[in-house]
């Protein structure tokens, strides 16, 4: 079975400055995706970055930045610079590559971290 | 026009009643999910249908119902709503996984917010 743990429900960040949310899995496929999204107050899921099992080096894009390390099966989202904008809900989620009766390639999702930015 | 739409955005209900929220895509994406969301729980799957004739059940099915009109649409359907089924719904797709890159996620639609009184 997959499961993603998100340890803080909340956490708060002054503008400008970095903020790292947390996240550790489990799972025994041998090949997984992570993934982070954030949902504002609007309540789309918005997708932000995608970390693969077997890549060598961290994802960035932009000011977010996935601190990926594995044998610890952890995978935490690195948001620098923080902006009033950022504040939302921010998901970890994962999906193997199980066909039928094992992972099913579908994404588990953590309960999530609420990040509020303060200027 | 949006990827993944979902209507209605938001419904109040009363208990007991039946209701059906749906989802179409223009995506092309052969598996659809219906999540549901709810404060401090984060998404739970309640179906997923990988084609028009493969529908599954999530963690949380009890009480809902599903079907697969044709590849693009996919609703869910409340039997006889509760209180307790209060929540932001979402529907979402993604391509095929097997071979493919794992770096295909989702594509989401906006929601839709539930309140069953």
């Amino acid at each position: 079975a997959q499961k993603i743990t998100q340890t803080q429900p909340g956490m708060f960040v002054q503008e400008k400055e970095a903020v790292t949310l947390d996240c550790t899995y489990d799972t025994s496929d041998p090949s997984y995706g992570l993934f982070w999204y954030k949902q504002p107050s609007s309540g789309e899921m918005i997708f932000l970055i995608y970390q693969g099992s077997y890549d060598q080096q961290n994802a960035t894009e932009g000011r977010y930045s996935l601190n990926f390390q594995k044998a610890r099966k952890s995978a935490n989202l690195v948001i620098s610079a923080s902006q009033l904008g950022d504040s939302a809900m921010y998901f970890c989620a994962m999906r193997g590559r199980g066909g039928r009766g094992s992972t099913l390639g579908r994404l588990y999702f953590g309960r999530g971290t609420q990040l509020t930015v303060w200027p | 026009d949006a990827d993944v739409t979902q209507t209605p955005r938001n419904r109040i209900t009363k208990t007991g009643k039946r209701i059906m929220l749906e989802c179409s895509q223009t995506k092309g994406h052969d598996r659809m999910y219906w999540y549901r969301q709810d404060p401090g729980l984060g998404l739970r799957l309640i179906y997923y249908s990988f084609d028009v004739k493969d529908i599954n059940k999530g963690e949380i099915s009890d009480g809902y119902s599903v079907s697969r009109q044709a590849q693009a649409k996919f609703s869910l359907s409340l039997e006889s709503a509760i209180p307790n089924q209060t929540a932001l719904y979402f529907c979402a797709t993604s391509d095929s996984v097997g071979t493919e890159n794992l770096s295909y996620g989702y594509t989401f639609g906006s929601g839709t917010r539930l309140t069953v009184v």
